[in-house]
Parts: C-alpha cells; sequence; structure tokens
C-alpha cells in the first residue's frame, strides 16, 4: 500500500524550531519529487516547498523562505523539514505530498497525501 | 505569482445535481491545472490533473476541462460522498506552485 506518514508536529513557541517528518512506503520514494503543503484549520491549502527525486532542487513559498529548509534521505525513504524561527502563523496541518510523475521536478499534481502533523506555535 | 480564483466559493446543491465549479488563473497556465476534493478530517485527494485526465480510480462523474486562464470542474451526478470543498491548483508557474481559495459544496 503507498503511504505517507507525518510525525514531528508538537506545540512550540514563536522564535523555536521543529522538525517534521514523512516516511514514505509502497512506492519507489527517490523516484519522486516530495511536497510539503499546510492547512490552518478550517482554512484552504497552502503550498510550503519541494525537493525533487534527487535533492538537486527545492524551492519554498515566500511566506517560509529563508526559515524552513526541506531536505530527503533516499536510503530512509524519508523527508523532512526544519522549520526555524517559527511564528504563529505557521500554525497548521502539514501535509507531505507525492509528485505525480516519474523524475519530474513538478509533475501534474500530487497524487499521495499523508494524513498531516499538527504544529501549533503558542507563547 | 500566479493568482487562482474560484466561483462560487459555496455551493448549495442535492443529489443527483450537476455541479460545476470554475477556476480562473491570472495568467495564462496552458494545461497544468489539477483538481483536489478535500472532505473534513482528511487530506486532498487529486481527482483531476492537466486540466482534463481523471486520477485513477476517481468515478467518471468527475470531469475537467480549460486551459490556459479558464477552467472548469463538472459533477455530472452528484453523490452523497461528494459533499466536500474543491480547489484547484496550478502547476506551470513557480515557484510558487498555488491553490485557489476552494469551493464548498454542501446540502
Amino acid at each position: 500500500e503507498v503511504q505517507l506518514v507525518e510525525s514531528g508536529g508538537a506545540v512550540a513557541q514563536p522564535g523555536g524550531s521543529l522538525r517534521l517528518s514523512c516516511a514514505a512506503s509502497g512506492f519507489i520514494f527517490d523516484d519522486y519529487t516530495m511536497h510539503w503543503v499546510r492547512q490552518v484549520p478550517g482554512k484552504g491549502l497552502e503550498w510550503v516547498s519541494l525537493i525533487t527525486w534527487d535533492s538537486d532542487t527545492t524551492y519554498y513559498g515566500d511566506s517560509v523562505k529563508g526559515r524552513f529548509t526541506i531536505s530527503r534521505d533516499n536510503s530512509k525513504n524519508s523527508l523532512y523539514l526544519q522549520m526555524n524561527s517559527l511564528k504563529s502563523e505557521d500554525t497548521a496541518l502539514y501535509f507531505c505530498a507525492k509528485d505525480s510523475l516519474v523524475g519530474a521536478t513538478i509533475g501534474e499534481g500530487m497524487d499521495v497525501w499523508g494524513l498531516g502533523t499538527l504544529v501549533t506555535i503558542s507563547s | 505569482d500566479i493568482q487562482l480564483t474560484q466561483s462560487p466559493s459555496f455551493l448549495s446543491a442535492s443529489v443527483g445535481d450537476r455541479v460545476t465549479i470554475t477556476c480562473r488563473a491570472s495568467q495564462d497556465i496552458k494545461n497544468y491545472l489539477a483538481w483536489y476534493q478535500q472532505t473534513p478530517g482528511k487530506a486532498p485527494k487529486l481527482l483531476i490533473y492537466a486540466a482534463s485526465n481523471l486520477q485513477s480510480g476517481v468515478p467518471s462523474r468527475f470531469s475537467g476541462s480549460g486551459s490556459g486562464t479558464e477552467f472548469t470542474l463538472t459533477i455530472s451526478s452528484l453523490q452523497p460522498e461528494d459533499f466536500a470543498t474543491y480547489y484547484c491548483q496550478q502547476l506551470n508557474i513557480y515557484p510558487p506552485i498555488t491553490f485557489g481559495p476552494g469551493t464548498k459544496v454542501d446540502v
């Protein structure tokens, strides 16, 4: 079964750091670009970051650029998001998602999603 | 950045209704548009990719059309499990990849 399972969400203080993880199974992880997408509860979807299959290319949304770092370990079938200098507006459910096309930087959509991990930034 | 707008933002419908949701892009995105369905407490689900291609396993009552700046998602006969929020997403000009604000389909 194709599956993504996020972990690492927690309550953190403004200015603090968190590291999210996403464990992948059921597909050839190192064939695909992977994404992080977040959602404030009750609100819409916001793309956060992507990393290509070979880690050569990373992109970030403007709201997290310079604060968040995406990485992956293909030997462990795992995706990560290091979140620094956290702000209250980073409070959200964070999803990892698999891109749809083998070897593409960005394919035609995100065809597998995890259930998300909740990050709450509060003093 | 490419801005996506969706209309309507809320849609009241009944089982069996034909439902159409529109997504407009602020620039030409060719056919690099996807549609997602999200029900409360669940992750988004890919329905349509490349504007008009049905994702594997998605019922044929869902269809997508359009190119350039105007796109539509149509549900030909609404089923109880289709009451959800629908998002469009552009993947042509990035970063960032952008989502529309969503359309909630409710009773």
